[in-house]
């Protein structure tokens, strides 16, 4: 497994543009999901993928953010119109749901985003 | 969504173990316990996990109570690179699998 990558690791946008992420899963991983992590916080769960299908999102992921995971590979995470408040770390992790330790999810060392 | 209960913060002494407690009063039935930790500047990184017996793996141990209201992550031999903030997670396989995470225990190994 070579692990979860994230790129970019580092993001510093101005309030109101449009910023986009991207997550590719340890490869065979079928599920992904998108979390958010605030200064002092544990992570938030924001959505998850299996395959192709986004199967729930949080009450946390507003009009503004949008995943996608067209192929069942890699995934995308854009924000619109950031507002100062979407300052975060996004991680992203993915896990198997056959064979091997399907409880597991393995993380990705995350985005970090500045809105000034 | 099961919530669960850790102090903020610890200290241990380089190479002596550690108790990591967590209670998880509304814990149901169909709920598995599991441990990150998270070093500084990194994404999460899975310790151990189960659902009723203790469990033991390399990094680890997991001692759960019998009633599983409460659970003990032991490090056995503390070191330095075990400095992180330990979560303590309910997953109930009926619902998904996304981990909703506490604000977790910030450890300190003192040398």
């Amino acid at each position: 497994d070579t692990g979860v990558s994230q790129n970019p690791r580092h993001k510093i946008t101005k309030r109101g543009q449009n910023v986009t992420f991207r997550c590719d899963p340890i490869s065979e991983h079928n599920r992904l999901y998108w979390y958010r992590q605030t200064l002092g916080q544990g992570p938030e769960f924001l959505t998850y993928f299996q395959n192709e299908a986004q199967l729930e999102k949080s009450r946390l992921l507003s009009d503004r953010f949008s995943a996608e995971r067209p192929k069942g590979s890699f995934s995308t995470l854009e924000i619109q119109r950031t507002e100062q408040g979407d300052s975060a770390m996004y991680l992203c992790a993915s896990s198997r749901t056959r064979g091997g330790n399907t409880d597991t999810q393995y993380f990705g060392p995350g985005t970090r985003l500045t809105v000034l | 969504d099961a919530k669960t209960t850790q102090p903020n913060s610890m200290e241990s002494n380089e190479e002596e173990p550690v108790h990591l407690p967590c209670n998880h009063s509304t814990i149901s039935g169909t709920d598995y316990i599991h441990w990150y930790r998270q070093l500084p500047s990194q994404g999460p990184e899975y310790v151990i996990h189960g659902l009723t017996s203790n469990v033991n793996n390399r990094m680890a141990s997991l001692a759960i109570a019998e009633d599983r209201k409460s659970s003990t992550l032991i490090l056995h031999r503390a070191t330095l690179r075990d400095a992180a903030v330990y979560y303590c997670i309910l997953r109930d396989v009926r619902t998904g699998n996304q981990f909703y995470f506490g604000t977790g225990t910030s450890l300190t190994v003192i040398p």
